[in-house]
């Protein structure tokens, strides 16, 4: 069974553009979750998608949005790219209930 | 506010001994915890985890307790080996909420 995909693995941007990352769940997973790690804070949440739906979403400013397609394929988006967006954007899919959350290798975000 | 607390920021073992990981929690309505280990630039990968119906889980080398009334679990790792140095992170989740919310890790050295 392939694990949770997420392209691009490297991305560099400027200040103020926006990017667009992808996640790939494992088949069968309906719940993707996103989550922000920095060196700062850790591991942070962003949002969850059950079923095309967000169902949670956690406390960063309205730049932050995604997406989940009917296929339980995820996307989230990053508008007016700031310095400390540079992170390291990590994404988690699970069947959809109360159980562990695999996660893909991620994808590193660096704004210059 | 951290409700998840991971006080060693690192822990340093012999091959063959016992490490211990620990973790404290504030939030009363987390009910499900979980163990993950990551090394850089990768996705963490999910260890153990435990209900809070139960007090003890054990798989393997990785034993996980949970002591409810002090709001801590820890991870127990025997016998350490080298492989398993990286950081490990202690999740929680609970609630309506399906979000995990993470500690800012351990970072365990494994020395041969």
């Amino acid at each position: 069974k392939a694990g949770v995909t997420q392209t691009p693995r490297y991305l560099i941007k400027t200040r103020g553009q926006q990017v667009t990352l992808s996640c790939s769940p494992i088949s069968g997973h309906r719940s993707v979750s996103w989550y922000q790690q920095t060196p700062g804070q850790g591991l942070q949440f962003l949002f969850e998608y059950f079923s095309e739906t967000q169902r949670n979403k956690g406390n960063f400013p309205g730049r932050f949005s995604g997406r989940q397609f009917s296929n339980s394929r995820s996307e989230m988006n990053v508008s007016t790219l700031e310095l400390g967006d540079s992170a390291l954007y990590l994404c988690a899919s699970n069947p959809g209930g109360r159980t562990e959350a695999f996660f893909g290798q991620g994808t590193r975000l660096t704004v210059v | 506010d951290q409700q998840v607390k991971q006080n060693s920021p690192s822990l340093s073992v012999q091959e063959g001994r016992i490490s211990i990981l620990n973790c404290d929690y504030t939030n009363s309505m987390f009910d499900y915890f979980l163990w993950y280990k990551k090394y850089p630039a990768e996705g963490p990968t999910f260890l153990i985890s435990i209900s809070s119906i139960k007090d003890k889980n054990e798989d393997g080398r990785f034993t996980v307790f949970l002591n409810k009334s002090a709001k801590h679990l820890s991870l127990h790792i025997v016998p350490s080996q080298p492989g398993d140095s990286a950081v490990y992170f202690c999740a929680a989740s609970g609630g309506s909420n399906y979000k995990l919310t993470f500690g800012k890790g351990t970072l365990l050295t494994v020395n041969p």
